[in-house]
């Protein structure tokens, strides 16, 4: 058990869709990732929230739209996805390092196939 | 740009030492990573270097030489539950991880 969890676990969606990534981490950190994962790739970071703030967004399509309600969830809106979208969505929490954390605890992921 | 190089697959056998090793260019560095992961879960943390030399953590241990870029993750006595894929991940001068596609170890 990491601390972080994630759902659902799997989707299938229509490129016309819209759904929404759940995270969820219990650790009591305050800064979350949403990571994309495709096979033989390096793991993306797409974005990062500190202290509920984005700090990170790195050049994500806008089809994706993230959302940090508060330190312990986020969210990944997804619409108009592309085939070349599917892959696996890892959301990861960890301290913010400038409080001397650093290691980032990852959720199971979300496996996302787009049709 | 910012480049991380890992071998895609490694085999071994029980019982067995093996070395993944890991080279880097980063803008910037404040700590390098390893990470297992198994199939269809999470990466899951196993060691952070930030200055050079060896650190030991049971049958895994972590090199980091930070002048030449490299570092390596040496797993000893192998078991059949260290088959996953070994992430090298670097943290660069803005506190964000870069990572490498992963080693693939099979046992």
């Amino acid at each position: 058990e990491t601390g972080v969890t994630q759902t659902p676990r799997h989707l299938v969606m229509g490129m016309t869709n819209k759904k929404s990534l759940k995270c969820e981490q219990h650790l009591g950190h305050n800064a979350m990732y949403w990571y994309k994962q495709s096979a033989k790739k390096p793991l993306e970071l797409m974005f990062v929230y500190s202290l509920e703030e984005r700090v990170e967004n790195n050049s994500v399509p806008s089809r994706f739209s993230p959302e940090c309600p508060n330190s312990s969830h986020l969210f990944l809106h997804l619409h108009t996805l592309q085939p070349e979208d599917s892959a696996l969505y890892l959301c990861a929490s960890s301290q913010d390092f400038s409080s001397g954390g650093y290691e980032q605890y990852f959720g199971p992921g979300t496996r996302l196939t787009v049709t | 740009g910012q480049n991380i190089d890992q071998p895609t697959e490694m085999t071994a056998t029980e019982g067995a030492i093996v070395q993944i090793n890991c080279t880097y260019q980063t803008s910037g560095f404040n700590g390098l990573f390893w990470y297992q992961q198994h199939a269809g879960e999470a990466p899951t943390f196993l060691s952070y270097n930030v200055l050079d030399g060896l650190e030991e953590k049971g049958r895994f241990s972590s090199f980091l030489s930070r002048s030449k870029g490299y570092s390596y993750l040496l797993l000893k006595e192998l078991q059949m539950k260290d088959s996953a894929s070994y992430l090298c991940a670097v943290m660069d001068s803005n506190y964000q991880l870069i990572w490498g596609a992963g080693t693939k170890l099979i046992i």
